[in-house]
């Protein structure tokens, strides 16, 4: 099975900190995704990484950025944490070849900005 | 790009009855279409896809239908159970495209 591991489930910071998320996956899978979940707006992407080191803005990239310098390992960094950035972060990734693949998610970390 | 809208956003039934989650999609370009259930404290987890090559695929007690004229598709759940609870996405994709696009959720709420 597919596991996508996020190193922290509960995360209290302060406004002003620079915050990192970090997710593993064990399936040597190409494609990393950063979403952010809020109630009511379903799932919303931030950042997504198609190979090591290269990223790519999703649809809420500002605030956030990404490092992946590692197949397995895709971190999101909060450059300075705002309370406005207090959500669920979920991590996901896919296979880079076929079309008809899934993605898997991890439990994700749950942040709150104070 | 792609615009997928789900309905409804919550949905109560009891136990044994069924339910029926129905998601519209815009791009006429996708042509894979997965959903998955998320349980409180966990992330989603995949319980169905379909392709868009395939009208209508079963799971047990769940089934996915896709109409790809009208550009919709409806997660169907018969014979529900208190497990069932929990929160539905839909999602859907491009082909050679790695975004998949997120419905904005249902949640499915089964009375015992």
């Amino acid at each position: 099975d597919v596991k996508v591991t996020q190193s922290s489930r509960y995360l209290v910071k302060r406004t002003g900190e620079k915050v990192f998320l970090e997710c593993v996956q064990d399936m040597d899978h190409e494609n990393m995704f950063w979403y952010r979940q809020d109630p009511g707006l379903g799932l919303r992407l931030i950042y997504f990484s198609y190979d090591v080191k290269m990223k790519e803005k999703g649809d809420i990239p500002e605030g956030y950025s990404v490092s992946r310098e590692k197949k397995e390992r895709f971190s999101l960094i909060l450059e300075s944490a705002s309370t406005n950035q207090t959500s669920m972060y979920l991590c996901a990734s896919s296979p880079g070849r076929g079309p008809h693949q899934p993605q898997h998610f991890g439990d994700g970390t749950r942040l709150s900005i104070l | 790009g792609e615009n997928v809208e789900q309905h409804p956003s919550t949905l109560s039934v009891q136990e044994g009855d069924s339910a029926v989650i129905k998601c519209t999609y815009s791009d006429s370009a996708s042509n894979y279409f997965p959903w998955y259930k998320q349980e409180l404290g966990k992330g989603p987890q995949l319980i169905i896809d379909i392709r868009s090559n395939v009208g209508e695929k079963k799971d047990q007690r769940i089934a996915v239908t896709l109409n790809k004229t009208a550009k919709h598709f409806s997660l169907h759940i018969t014979e529900t159970q208190p497990e069932d609870s929990a929160v539905y996405f839909c999602a859907a994709r491009k082909y050679n495209f790695n975004k998949f696009y997120f419905g904005s959720g249902t949640k499915l709420n089964v009375k015992p």
